[in-house]
């Protein structure tokens, strides 16, 4: 069936290391991932996409690397800071523009 | 990034009321709007997607008579929950994309906090 799911729960890291966050997915159809920050009580935050022809893209400070053979998308974080403590969520889609499929989240904490 | 506004950020109303939450796309036209349920320590769960003037798309399982969903324009869509019960009490986050700024990207409002007492 579809999901997309996440191989650790929770993540803590000192301050100024870098972060890696996994992601699993089981649908080889879907095309489009998005990873999302969400800080407690509040909505998501979009922080990067990547399309399935894809395998690598950064931004600031982050780079999702994916991985369409053995389906698996990973975030990073580099020199993590206070900050970014939030759970992080990754998504799938058939398409940019359709419907998310959410993976169950890790929490990230960053200790001083 | 674009920006969502969702409106309460928290209501606590009596059990057999029924409660509006608004979201609006401030800065883009919204073609498709999609409305979350969240509840503590869990992931989205799609509830509905939205096109501006046509009749919402549900998840299996979400009661359209219990969550009434509206997109009239291009910057709005209401979610009314229909004679709540604390059993409807979660956080309910609404997303919306666009073709043009937000490039199909769905940016997130900041949710909504429901008690049903």
């Amino acid at each position: 069936g579809e999901s997309v799911g996440l191989h650790l729960p929770t993540l803590s890291v000192q301050e100024g290391d870098n972060s890696i966050i996994n992601c699993a997915y089981s649908n080889s159809a879907s095309d489009y991932f998005i990873w999302y920050k969400q800080e407690s009580g509040k909505g998501p935050q979009f922080i990067i996409d990547i399309r399935s022809n894809m395998d690598k893209r950064q931004g600031q400070r982050v780079t999702v690397l994916l991985n369409k053979t053995v389906k698996h998308l990973s975030l990073q974080i580099a020199a993590t800071q206070p900050g970014d403590s939030a759970v992080y969520f990754c998504a799938e889609a058939y398409n940019q523009g359709g419907k998310l499929i959410f993976g169950q989240g890790t929490e990230l904490s960053v200790k001083p | 990034g674009a920006v969502v506004s969702q409106h309460p950020s928290r209501v606590i109303c009596k059990s057999g009321t029924s409660v509006k939450i608004e979201c609006r796309s401030l800065d883009f036209q919204a073609t498709t709007m999609f409305w979350y349920r969240q509840f503590p320590k869990k992931s989205l769960m799609l509830m509905a997607t939205s096109n501006e003037g046509s009749k919402a798309t549900y998840e299996q399982g979400v009661e359209k008579d219990k969550f009434l969903i509206n997109h009239a324009s291009l910057t709005l869509s209401t979610l009314t929950v229909t004679s709540a019960h604390p059993e409807d009490s979660s956080f309910y986050i609404c997303s919306a994309s666009g073709q043009t700024r937000a490039k199909n990207i769905q940016y997130f409002g900041a949710g909504t906090r429901l008690s049903v007492l």
